[in-house]
């Protein structure tokens, strides 16, 4: 089952701003991961956020996580064009050995 | 070598065919996975392979059959299947003890 809920669903911006996801859960997790899929592609991972992590940097990508409020948010700083994509959040359950995605925010960034 | 390879990139197939799906990789992950992904949704695991021996079945219907050849290989037979199934299929790997999965390009399947 997929316990993860991202909005927005959809998010255009222009080039240069930043952008904001966010991603809720439901269980208990060790981690949480997100991934970039560009237009029918396979995924590719950005960064992965420990339950003991409160935040999280790489690069132009910044993650927080809240596991009392069950919740995360991935910022994407100065975005580019190439930043256009599918963004899903995945959590790595206690006790499970599989990940469970989020529904997806779907980025444009607007030349 | 950092790469999960998928093949075919594209299959077209009729209801009553039998076709495989491809994935390799070469990076010693111990942990292989196949994924189904419809349009605007997010991958939902179909299988999960760890040391060759499969560890999960999301009750996945049985006209998808996965197989392990080897550490490196992994396969997904279908036979009859249904318009339905029509969809990106992913394959991923990860070593054993971490969870990060790289994930190969897909192959887009079309059932007519």
């Amino acid at each position: 089952s997929q316990q993860g809920e991202e909005d927005p669903q959809a998010l255009s911006i222009q080039e240069g701003e930043n952008a904001t996801m966010n991603c809720s859960y439901k269980t208990s997790i060790n981690n949480l991961q997100w991934y970039r899929q560009n237009s029918g592609r396979g995924l590719v991972h950005l960064i992965l956020i420990r339950s003991n992590e409160r935040e999280k940097h790489s690069g132009r990508l910044r993650v927080t996580l809240d596991t009392s409020k069950k919740s995360s948010s991935l910022l994407i700083t100065a975005s580019r064009a190439a930043d256009t994509a599918s963004y899903f959040c995945a959590t790595d359950e206690e006790g499970a050995q599989k990940l469970v995605f989020g529904q997806g925010t779907r980025l444009t960034i607007n030349p | 070598d950092t790469e999960v390879t998928q093949t075919p990139k594209h299959l077209v197939m009729g209801m009553t065919n039998k076709k495989s799906l491809k994935c390799e990789q070469h990076m010693g992950h111990r942990a292989m996975y196949w994924y189904k992904q419809k349009a605007k949704k997010p991958p939902e695991l179909m299988f999960v392979y760890s040391y060759e021996k499969l560890s999960i079945n999301e009750s996945v219907p049985s006209r998808f059959s996965p197989e392990c050849p080897n550490s490196s290989l992994l396969n997904l037979h279908l036979h009859a299947l249904q318009p339905e199934d029509s969809a990106l299929y992913l394959c991923a790997s990860s070593q054993d003890s971490l969870p990060e999965q790289f994930f190969g390009p897909g192959t887009r399947l079309t059932v007519l």
